[in-house]
């Protein structure tokens, strides 16, 4: 595997629902973050994680709760969602905080479908 | 006022034209900018990053950054039918590497 990958990549849930993405990166990053694509909108961040550590909460839901269990695995774990979260939910990694080259790679995303 | 922002589009230039795609931000502190590619369906991609004001080239693409006027811009010579796709802007804002995105500017690029 090469890059960052992501699983599943498509995702159909029901509101009662519990599901997890998944978010994998191999280019040796230190920092890895989740966005949140839907019509029409820009790209939005939701979090980033820095070194394992959260560093940012972009006043998302608390119904969406991310783990990063070391530099190289990102979830984002679902639980009781809305239909209007269905969107393209993205991973993207980079070399770390504090740099001003710091190129964020992505993954090739996550479609969910809230029913 | 958005933060980034972009003509929407969409932008129709013919095969062997250049493509001239613009930007602006409110940032007057951010100093890295980035322009990324999306196909339908796929996730943004990576085509240029500049961090200095003048031109930066890679290939058919030209970046332009003008930090006085808060301007970046994206050049495409020799357009192809394989460069339709929305382009997206993007400026590194914050102490935590927050990556502001434009909403994008759709290419369609006609034979």
């Amino acid at each position: 595997e090469t890059g960052v990958t992501q699983t599943p990549r498509h995702l159909v849930m029901g509101m009662t629902n519990k599901k997890s993405l998944k978010c994998e990166q191999h280019l040796g990053h230190n920092a890895m973050y989740w966005y949140k694509q839907s019509a029409k909108k820009p790209l939005e961040l939701m979090f980033v994680y820095s070194l394992e550590e959260r560093v940012e909460n972009n006043s998302v839901p608390s119904r969406f709760s991310p783990e990063c269990p070391n530099s190289s695995h990102l979830f984002l774990h679902l639980h009781t969602l809305q239909p209007e979260d269905s969107a393209l939910y993205l991973c993207a990694s980079s070399q770390g905080r504090g740099r001003v080259r710091n190129e964020q790679f992505f993954g090739p995303g996550t479609r969910l479908t809230v029913l | 006022q958005k933060e980034v922002e972009q003509n929407s589009g969409p932008l129709s230039v013919p095969e062997g034209a250049i493509a001239s795609l613009n930007c602006t931000y409110s940032d007057r502190g951010s100093q890295s900018f980035f322009w990324y590619r999306q196909y339908s369906g796929k996730s943004p991609e990576l085509i240029m990053s500049i961090y200095s004001n003048g031109d930066k080239e890679d290939g058919r693409f030209t970046a332009q950054l003008n930090k006085a006027s808060q301007y970046v811009s994206l050049l495409i010579r020799d357009s192809q039918p394989s460069d339709s796709a929305t382009y997206l802007c993007a400026v590194l804002s914050g102490g935590y590497n927050k990556l502001i995105f434009g909403a994008g500017t759709r290419l369609a690029v006609h034979p």
